[in-house]
């Protein structure tokens, strides 16, 4: 199973939107509506910021979306702010019952 | 509070085997499916394995099976990871990981560090 694939960076002022995609195969990302979205700060676990593609959990910004077209998935953060600064990982549902994470994106925030 | 407590890491020889642990505790862990995702320094997150309920349907990564069990004692609210045959690419933090029910994982524990070197 390849991992997925995301671009290694991405940089924004903030205030501005950004959009990070995720892109996988009719076999993963494609096939099923289970994608999800992880934040993860330096020294830090990850922490979960989107479900099945577009849910956001309780206590996540609204400023945090997702969305997913045919193979490629994306998070968009919008108003970015400082504290967003951090790496993100897209993950896929498998049809052979796996998982399988992007290559993650770092997020710089100018 | 919810917590995910992984212990068991350490520095292991090639080939060599190794045993993490986890331990539950703050939530009903019997009606949680589980997973190890790990990190090797410096680098993205891999999926390595998953079990469900009652430790019937478990799933592996291809870099892991056929060497590494994972398992669950709900009496116990803890989860297993049996690594055997080592490698040096098997370093990483290893983490404890919560699944969410929609397919997503939303409680991490802070993870156990394994390093494979002679």
């Amino acid at each position: 199973q390849s991992a997925l694939t995301q671009p290694a960076s991405v940089s924004g002022s903030p205030g501005q939107s950004i959009a990070i995609s995720c892109t996988g195969t009719s076999s993963d990302v494609g096939g099923y509506n289970y994608v999800s979205w992880y934040q993860q700060h330096p020294g830090k676990a990850p922490q979960l910021i989107i479900y099945e593609v577009s849910n956001r959990p309780s206590g996540v910004s609204s400023r945090f979306s997702g969305s997913k077209s045919g193979n490629t998935a994306s998070l968009t953060i919008s108003g970015l702010q400082t504290e967003d600064e951090a790496d993100y990982y897209c993950n896929s549902y498998t049809n052979k019952n796996t998982r399988v994470f992007g290559g993650g994106t770092k997020l710089t925030v100018l | 509070e919810v917590q995910l407590v992984e212990s068991g890491g350490g520095l292991v020889q090639p080939g060599k085997s190794l045993r993490l642990s986890c331990a539950v505790s703050g939530l009903t862990f019997k009606d949680s499916a589980m997973h190890w995702v790990r990190q090797a320094p410096g680098k993205g997150l891999e999926w390595v394995s998953s079990i469900n309920l009652n430790n019937v349907a478990v799933d592996y990564a291809d870099f892991v099976r056929g060497r590494f069990t994972i398992s669950r004692d709900n009496a116990k609210s803890s989860l297993y990871l049996q690594m055997n045959s080592l490698r040096p690419e098997d370093t990483a933090l290893y983490y404890c990981t919560k699944d969410d029910g929609h397919f997503a994982i939303d409680i991490w524990g802070q993870g156990t560090m394994v390093t494979v070197s002679s």
